[in-house]
């Protein structure tokens, strides 16, 4: 069965920090990998990979993909209390009736403090 | 601006009550979808559809319906034969299906649902 893992569950740091996040996965017929930030609502997109080894990178957020692995992680930098929010991991794969899904973790959720 | 809109952003109803809940999007997407979250277990896929009139059942579709009459709108009922509808809804939209370039999926507000 398809499967996306986030850890950890849940991170509290404080201001200034750097965290990185991991999300590891098992899927047939790989595709990309999406990052995204949930604060109140809507999750809002961060990066989308499809190859290893490239480091995608928005001011103090990048993330990088290994496909022999099977997992990518998201560095946050110099955290800010902005940075509070869920961090969803989402995998789009063609499964075995060819049809195009997109499987997602569990999140983590990142509190940092001042 | 381009974005999706779900509404209303609370929902009350009593239980036996089918309700209606709408997403629309100006993005000019092709593919759109409906998911619920609930605490703990993350975005679970109820419904998607890749194109006009054509739809697929997701991962937990049993007692909603949905319809893609037209390309900017696709609205979710939540009927009575759904055993725990209280939960928030979002609704996604994206260019492509997932694995095609162009797959990113962007989310409305979300519509949280209570039935009481």
């Amino acid at each position: 069965e398809d499967k996306v893992v986030q850890s950890p569950l849940s991170l509290v740091v404080h201001e200034g920090d750097t965290v990185t996040l991991n999300c590891s996965y098992e899927v047939t017929n790989f595709r990309s990998l999406l990052w995204y930030k949930q604060e109140k609502k809507a999750p809002t997109f961060l990066f989308m990979l499809t190859s290893s080894g490239i480091e995608k990178k928005s001011g103090r957020l990048s993330s990088i993909l290994d496909k022999k692995e099977l997992f990518s992680i998201l560095n946050i930098t110099a955290t800010q209390t902005g940075d509070s929010a869920i961090y969803l991991c989402a995998v789009a794969a063609i499964n075995a009736g060819n049809n195009r899904k997109l499987i997602w973790g569990l999140g983590t959720s990142l509190a940092v403090n001042p | 601006d381009g974005g999706i809109t779900q509404s209303p952003k609370y929902l009350f109803r009593k239980e036996g009550q089918n309700v209606t809940l709408s997403c629309e999007q100006n993005l000019n997407h092709d593919a759109m979808y409906w998911y619920r979250q609930d605490p703990g277990q993350g975005l679970r896929l109820i419904y998607y559809s890749q194109i006009v009139n054509d739809f697929q059942k997701g991962d937990i579709a049993e007692g909603y319906s949905v319809s893609r009459e037209k390309k900017e709108s696709f609205p979710l009922t939540v009927t009575s034969a759904q055993k725990n509808p209280t939960a928030f809804y979002l609704c996604a939209s994206s260019r492509r299906p997932p694995g095609q370039v162009g797959n990113e999926q962007f989310f409305g507000p979300g519509t949280r649902l209570t039935v009481l």
